[in-house]
């Protein structure tokens, strides 16, 4: 059973400072999917990393792919209160297995 | 384009009621969905469907039915709904039958089960 690990759980900081959220397992992924949920509302995907050593940047997230496609993270610099959502990671192997989730609150 | 479009947002049943959570689509996508979303337990796959007439299990289906009768809707029902089916439940699509493709979510319907 292919299983993703997400921590922390749960992240409250101020406006301006810098976080990252990890996603990992013991599996091997194909490629791996972020996606944000903000309350009351469905997953929205933010970007797909399928190379192993993959970085790709989305204004300021950061988003990495480790070297054996078993874990990610997400760095955020300078958090904005309109970051504050769940964070969610999917990994793709024989079938799309989601994450727990983050949830980060950004406080002004 | 309305994209996933989901109802009723809200909804409360009694043990042993049954009811239908709708899931309408306008992309014309192959691959829809149902998860269910429970704190600290992530997205689990109910029921998919990869076209109009074939649908299969995902990895909690039991207690919930599903039908693929349109390219466009996805209907889920409960026969007998139980307290522990209080939960989020999203429908999601996809272009293609391609685990790799982005998933489209509705807004999801909250459903209690007292």
């Amino acid at each position: 059973t292919q299983l993703l690990e997400q921590s922390p759980q749960f992240l409250s900081i101020q406006e301006g400072e810098n976080l990252t959220v990890y996603c990992n397992s013991s599996s091997v992924f194909s490629s791996l999917q972020w996606y944000r949920q903000e309350p009351g509302e469905g997953p929205v995907l933010l970007v797909t990393v399928v190379t192993g050593g993959e970085v790709k940047k989305l204004k300021r997230l950061t988003f990495q792919f480790g070297d054996a496609r078993k874990d990610s993270s997400l760095h955020i610099t300078a958090a904005q209160p309109g970051d504050t959502g769940l964070y969610l990671c999917a990994g793709a192997g024989n079938k799309l297995v989601f994450g727990a989730g983050t949830i980060l609150r950004v406080k002004s | 384009n309305a994209g996933v479009t989901q109802t009723p947002k809200f909804q409360v049943l009694k043990t042993g009621q049954s009811m239908t959570l709708q899931c309408a689509q306008d992309m014309n996508h192959e691959y829809m969905s149902w998860y269910r979303q429970d704190p600290g337990m992530g997205l689990r796959l109910i029921h998919y469907s990869v076209g109009a007439g074939i649908t299969d299990q995902g990895e909690v289906p039991n207690g919930y039915n599903v039908s693929r009768s349109t390219t466009e809707d996805f209907p889920l029902r409960l026969l007998s709904a139980a307290p522990s089916q209080t939960s989020v439940y999203f429908c999601a699509s996809r272009p293609d039958r391609g685990i790799y493709s982005p998933l489209h979510f509705g807004n999801g319907t909250r459903l209690t089960v007292t």
